[in-house]
């Protein structure tokens, strides 16, 4: 059983709207969490990394929250734009290892 | 400044056929990865390296060999591919192993094995 789930697996959401995305883990030790966005036939870029003191980290219209205690985690998109079509990441990290979630696939459409 | 740079970006192989993936990094990143990735799956660790002419086995190895002869470069071998191994291969390097290290990554090569 994968260490990291994410939900919901895809969603639509029209241009313009906010959604969120969950990551849910039990990987222990934690050290951090990251977010990464993939494009459709490109490599995963970093969204925002957080360690166990942070409970919420923006990027421009991304903004991501973490509750190390519930060991959740989630990704806020607002006023989306057809430009944040693609597979949205989570990573978790212990020191040494990083354990990926399947990853959230969002279109938005016009 | 290119970051990572994977080659070939596509390749199909027949079953048993032999490939290897180049993999190239301009950031002077003493730790370099492969990943493959599937279909409804997270990212899986094949193999890494911790610095030019170390490597270590990750989650799933089996069927792959690798090499880190030159800091910048880290090659993916297949000696003899199988079906199961058709998959979307990513590298990537960075600065540290684990913590907040920023995880950079190529952009790819697609393996189809017939």
């Amino acid at each position: 059983k994968n260490q990291v789930e994410q939900s919901p697996q895809s969603l639509i959401i029209l241009e313009g709207k906010n959604c969120t995305l969950q990551c849910n883990y039990t990987v222990s030790p934690f050290s951090n969490l990251r977010w990464y966005k993939q494009d459709t036939g490109r490599g995963p870029v970093s969204l925002t990394i957080m360690t166990f003191s942070e409970n919420t980290k923006s990027n421009g219209r991304y903004t991501a929250t973490l509750d190390a205690d519930t060991k959740q985690s989630s990704l806020h998109i607002t006023a989306s734009q057809l430009s944040d079509s693609a597979s949205y990441i989570c990573v978790v990290s212990t020191d040494y290892k990083l354990s990926f979630g399947a990853g959230t696939t969002v279109t938005v459409r016009a | 400044n290119a970051g990572v740079t994977q080659t070939p970006k596509f390749r199909v192989l027949k079953t048993g056929q032999s490939m290897t993936l180049l993999c190239a990094q301009d950031m002077n990143h003493e730790y370099m990865y492969w990943y493959r990735q599937d279909p409804g799956m997270g990212l899986r660790l094949i193999h890494y390296s911790v610095g030019e002419g170390t490597t270590a086995k990750g989650e799933v190895p089996d069927g792959y060999n690798v090499s880190r002869l030159k800091k910048q470069n880290f090659l993916l071998g297949l000696e003899s591919a199988a079906p199961s191994q058709t998959s979307v291969y990513f590298c990537a390097s960075s600065y540290n192993l684990g913590g907040t290290g920023e995880l950079f990554f190529g952009e790819g090569s697609r393996l189809t094995v017939l």
